[in-house]
């Protein structure tokens, strides 16, 4: 069975670029979540959706936006990247929203120059 | 103040030394904790749900433990396959169903 994917795999850009990073779910998996994990820390909670809509948001600016799609693939947009948007960008499926396990795709790399 | 928290940051040991990792939380109405391998560059690979105290599962040279404030993921006789950080994270009430991640244990096992 397909696990979690993610594309791109890694991506260059700069400061002031905008940037859409892309996650499929395990098949029959309706909730999403993003991470953001930079080097030496453990990943940090960005945002969930559930069944297309929006259930929990992480400290993060405006800048940082997501929609799920019908399919329930996910879609992670960030505005006007900062230096310190440089990080691997984890995103993870789960049957349903709750304390259930959430299994992870392999990441995108975001490099911000 | 930190809600998950890791012990020891990285863990130097033998091939075959058997050791344990910590793994301590201060949320309440746990919903869930978790273990995750994560290798360098990748996505945390699942090991291991714990939901109450007293809980115990076990995957080859792998075993997780569960009590009211912390978990243990014990390491049987290593190997150096067994590299890796190894990441713990709590689901609970107040999280609206996220995990929350400690910073991890780097262990590294020689040959």
């Amino acid at each position: 069975d397909a696990g979690v994917t993610q594309s791109p795999t890694h991506l260059i850009k700069t400061r002031g670029q905008h940037v859409t990073l892309r996650c499929s779910p395990i098949s029959g998996h309706k909730s999403v979540s993003w991470y953001q994990q930079v080097l030496g820390q453990g990943p940090q909670f960005i945002f969930q959706y559930y069944e297309k809509e929006e259930r929990g948001r992480g400290n993060f600016p405006d800048r940082f936006s997501a929609r799920q799609f019908p399919n329930y693939s996910s879609e992670l947009n960030v505005n006007a990247l900062l230096l310190g948007d440089s990080a691997l960008y984890l995103c993870a499926s789960s049957p349903r929203q709750g304390g259930e396990t959430q299994y992870f795709g392999p990441g995108t790399r975001l490099l911000v120059l | 103040e930190d809600q998950v928290t890791q012990s020891p940051e990285a863990l130097r040991l033998q091939e075959g030394e058997s050791s344990s990792l910590n793994c301590s939380y201060t949320v309440s109405g746990l919903r869930g904790l978790f273990w995750y391998r994560q290798d360098p560059g990748k996505g945390p690979e699942f090991l291991f749900t714990l939901y109450s105290a007293g809980e115990e599962k076990e995957k080859e040279r792998l075993k997780a433990t569960l009590t009211k404030k912390e978990s243990f993921l014990h390491i049987t006789a290593p190997k150096p396959e067994d590299s890796a950080t190894y990441l713990c994270a709590v689901n609970y009430g107040g999280s609206q169903g996220n995990l929350i991640f400690g910073k991890g244990t780097k262990l590294s096992v020689k040959p």
